[in-house]
């Protein structure tokens, strides 16, 4: 059974930093990479970046360049997401995600459960 | 960036309604374009890719059509397991993935 489960709800001042963990089970973790999609409350859907599980390459949003990392662990089949610098407006559910299909074009057909960030004073 | 366009942002429907919504490329995508169906406190659950195919397990009231720009999700036969949020993803330019705004599907 394909699975990626994340970590645990978070609670950060503003400034600091929070990684958000992503274990993926059921798959070749290796051999796909992974987004990062997030979620403020009552809005759409964000994309923040992908990663190749291969060989670490990353691509990230406009948005996010220069504070957000995102890394993965082969030997874990984990990824880990981090933001630097949160502001009030990073609170959000921050889901990773994947794309296992064989077909054309990259679409999400596995996604973890979510972690909620609160960033807050 | 291509940016994802969609409409209407929220809809009102009863049961047995067929339902309609669109979603515009500010380039042409050809046809990398998914939908996807969000319920509060979930993930989002694939429904459909590459514009029409049907992700296993969704019910075949569900299709989409289009290809290039424009693009449409049409659920025939609204059920009360449907209202939801919809969204649209492209995926043209892989892995710079844009999502739309999304629709609010609730009842009338």
């Amino acid at each position: 059974q394909f699975q990626l489960v994340q970590s645990g709800a978070e609670v950060k001042k503003p400034g600091a930093s929070v990684t958000v963990s992503c274990k993926a089970s059921g798959y070749s973790f290796m051999y796909y990479g992974l987004s990062w999609v997030r979620q403020a409350p009552g809005q759409g859907l964000e994309w923040m970046g992908w990663i190749s599980a291969y060989d670490g390459k990353t691509n990230y949003a406009q948005n996010f360049q220069g504070r957000v990392t995102m890394t993965a662990d082969t030997s874990s089949s984990t990824a880990n997401m981090e933001l630097r610098s949160l502001r009030s407006d990073d609170t959000a559910v921050y889901y990773c995600a994947t794309s296992l299909g064989t077909s054309e074009g990259y679409y999400f057909d596995l996604w973890g459960q979510g972690t909620l960030v609160t960033v807050s004073s | 960036d291509i940016q994802m366009t969609q409409s209407p942002s929220s809809l009102s429907a009863s049961v047995g309604d067929r339902v309609t919504i669109t979603c515009r490329a500010s380039q042409s995508i050809n046809n990398f374009l998914n939908w996807y169906q969000q319920k509060p406190g979930k993930a989002p659950k694939l429904l459909i890719y590459t514009a029409s195919i049907l992700q296993s397990g969704v019910p075949s009231r569900f299709s989409g059509s289009g290809s290039g720009t424009d693009f449409t999700l049409t659920i025939s036969s609204l059920q009360p397991e449907d209202f939801a949020t919809y969204y649209c993803q492209q995926s043209y330019s892989t892995p710079r993935i844009t999502f739309g705004g999304g629709t609010n599907v609730d009842i009338k």
